[in-house]
């Protein structure tokens, strides 16, 4: 089955600075990852897609990259601000099977 | 347009206890996945439930249960509870089955198993 890893676990960077959060995937047949947002005591929020068709997607400041041959994927958080101070989940998606998701990042944006 | 609702939002139980938590979707929303969030192991998927079949499941004993009504609300069991299953309890909601979109998360129901 699907094994999706994340990296790094924590990650603090300066306000105005970028962020970048990997993640790699197993299932060569995954076609949909998805990037979710979680902030404290809510569930989470989708905040960016790409599928398997496309190498990059941008929203405002940020993009998300596949990379199908390294099967690797990507999330970029430009000029960070305070708000995107959260946990952030990556999730590979085959379409016959379940949702796996990696187990976050907690990204900390320190004034 | 009303978010996915989740009751009870806390909980506390006691070793094997059972408990039942229950999920209301988006109006119009087909399916609904359950997933547990614990902090060494992030977000596991449970099961989904799709007009009122389970379609898949993830990796989990068979104290854990779920159903869905007509009305496309859900219900997860847990029997015989284990101190281990102290967690939040997400659902999502989404128009088709959960793999193939945006999942829209309900708050969660954080259960405390003593």
């Amino acid at each position: 089955g699907e094994n999706v890893e994340q990296h790094p676990s924590t990650l603090s960077v300066q306000e105005g600075d970028s962020a970048v959060i990997k993640c790699t995937y197993s299932d060569s047949a995954s076609n949909y990852f998805p990037w979710y947002k979680q902030e404290l005591g809510k569930g989470p929020q989708l905040i960016i897609d790409i599928r398997s068709n496309v190498g990059e997607k941008k929203d405002q400041r940020i993009a998300v990259t596949l990379n199908k041959t390294a099967k690797h994927f990507s999330l970029h958080i430009t000029e960070t601000q305070p708000e995107d101070s959260a946990v952030y989940f990556c999730a590979a998606i085959h379409r016959d099977d379940k949702i796996i998701f990696g187990k976050g990042t907690r990204l900390h944006i320190l004034p | 347009k009303a978010g996915v609702t989740q009751t009870p939002r806390y909980l506390i139980k006691t070793r094997g206890q059972q408990v039942t938590l229950s999920c209301s979707p988006i109006s119009g929303h087909r399916s609904v996945s359950w997933y547990q969030q614990t902090p060494g192991q992030g977000l596991q998927f449970l099961f989904e439930y799709f007009s009122e079949t389970q379609r898949n499941k993830g990796n989990f004993p068979g104290r854990f249960s779920g159903r869905q009504f007509s009305n496309s609300r859900s219900e997860m069991n847990v029997s015989t509870l284990e101190l281990g299953d102290s967690a939040l309890y997400l659902c999502a909601s989404s128009l088709e089955l959960a793999n193939t979109g945006e999942l829209f998360f309900g708050e969660g129901s954080r259960l405390t198993v003593l």
